[in-house]
């Protein structure tokens, strides 16, 4: 089956520490993104990359980092200049203008809580 | 800067019953719009897409209309039923570059 598989389901990260969730898809989709959703809250735009080796910043990237190295994989690193990375996180990707009436697909997500 | 609102954030419903969520954005020059489904810990499901030029979109029991002008695009779910509760977010693009500006979500409750 196709999809985008997100791991792991649940992170901790410790003060100080820099940890990288993953984000791989079997598509074929051109985009990536990265979304932060935080409890009652919409989804914030992190990072998103429309083609390989290349990425562009969203809303909220300050202490993130991203890589776009393959088509499939888009990893999400959260370093120690985040402040308050306990949130869910979740990764999506879609063909964007190859074929716009497509729409988007999303991962099951990573909980990230700092102990 | 685009601001998307969903009103109202919480909904419970007998099962049965037809309902409406809202959503409006401040900025009409949208790409396109879509409706998602997120259960509790789960992603996003995407529903529906509308692009820009399009007036509705339908899917079984839901249709989504759009009404660009105002700034405007309802959810509509037909014989609501207990599966349906989830919380439901709307999400405009504002180019290609597909990036999503969201709404906060209406979290429906269906109740048997």
């Amino acid at each position: 089956d196709g999809g985008i598989t997100q791991s792991p389901k649940y992170l901790f990260r410790k003060e100080g520490q820099n940890v990288t969730l993953s984000c791989e898809q079997n598509l074929n989709h051109d985009a990536m993104y990265w979304y932060r959703q935080d409890p009652g809250q919409g989804l914030r735009l992190i990072y998103y990359s429309q083609i390989v080796n290349d990425f562009q910043k969203g809303d909220i990237a300050e202490g993130y980092s991203v890589s776009r190295e393959k088509k499939e994989s888009f990893p999400l690193t959260v370093t120690s200049a985040q402040k308050n990375p306990t949130a869910f996180y979740l990764c999506a990707s879609s063909m964007g203008i190859r074929d716009p009436n497509y729409g988007y697909t999303f991962g099951s997500g990573t909980r990230l809580t700092v102990v | 800067k685009q601001e998307v609102t969903q009103i109202p954030a919480a909904l419970s419903v007998p099962e049965g019953e037809n309902l409406v969520l809202n959503c409006s954005f401040t900025d009409s020059a949208i790409y396109n719009l879509q409706w998602f489904r997120q259960d509790p810990g789960k992603g996003l499901t995407s529903l529906l897409l509308i692009q820009s030029s399009q007036r509705e979109q339908t899917s079984g029991r839901l249709n989504a209309s759009l009404d660009k002008s105002s700034g405007r695009s309802t959810l509509y779910i037909a014989a609501s039923q207990p599966g349906d509760s989830a919380t439901y977010l709307c999400a405009v693009s504002m180019d290609s570059s597909y990036k999503l500006i969201f709404g906060s979500g209406t979290r429906l409750l269906v109740r048997p």
